[in-house]
């Protein structure tokens, strides 16, 4: 199963940007990446995903690399309301489940 | 509002008890999940669906059972033979194709007494 690597821990002040890594060396031509956020106690929630080209929605951007062994989730002005886990995921074209695999992923914390 | 639903939000059990978790979703998915959450980890599968009438064994499947009657709902047990239930469990569905996300319910905490 393709798997990702994420920091455990990251930190922003408020209204600056954030860059929110992933590694995904063993990512499949027809992999999917995806972010999720986490607040506590809450199911984990949508942020964006994408193939190959960069995607940006009302949340975030994605940038992911040319060789799409490593992407990046941008938060353009980081809010005290973005403080979450965020996970990176990959999703496949089989075993929708199993391919679906959330590690512990990366905190971000949000200082005021 | 289409969504998923999980009830109950905080539920407690005694040792040797099953209970049942219940998952619907108005989504009109194919797909629909559970995963295990324990505290300042990250989710584990614990079965999926991809059909009705459907299910497969995901990481962690022992001590648990589903079913899938229905394409709505996708109602979680879990047995006496779950050694550690103690968990937030999660309920998810998909569309099956991969260029689209899980839609997560908010979670039920389970609480072995």
């Amino acid at each position: 199963d393709a798997k990702t690597t994420q920091p455990n821990s990251m930190e922003s002040n408020e209204e600056e940007p954030v860059h929110l890594p992933c590694n995904h060396s063993t990512i499949s031509g027809t992999d999917y990446i995806h972010w999720y956020r986490q607040l506590p106690s809450q199911g984990p929630e949508y942020v964006i995903h994408g193939l190959t080209s960069n995607v940006n929605n009302r949340m975030a951007s994605l940038a992911i690399a040319e060789d799409r062994k490593s992407s990046t989730l941008i938060l353009h002005r980081a809010t005290l309301r973005d403080a979450a886990v965020y996970y990176c995921i990959l999703r496949g074209l089989i075993n929708y489940g199993q391919n679906f695999v959330f590690g512990p992923g990366t905190r971000l914390s949000v200082l005021p | 509002d289409g969504g998923i639903t999980q009830s109950p939000k905080y539920l407690f059990r005694k040792e040797g008890q099953n209970v049942t978790l219940s998952c619907e979703q108005n989504l009109n998915h194919d797909a629909m999940y559970w995963y295990r959450q324990d505290p300042g980890q990250g989710l584990r599968l614990i079965y999926y669906s991809q059909i009705v009438n459907d299910f497969q064994k995901g990481d962690i499947a022992e001590g648990y059972s589903v079913s899938r009657e229905k394409k709505e709902s996708f109602p979680l047990t879990v047995t006496s033979a779950q050694k550690n239930p103690t968990a937030f469990y999660l309920c998810a569905s998909s569309p099956t194709d991969q260029n689209y996300g899980y839609t997560f319910g908010s979670g039920t905490r389970l609480t072995v007494v």
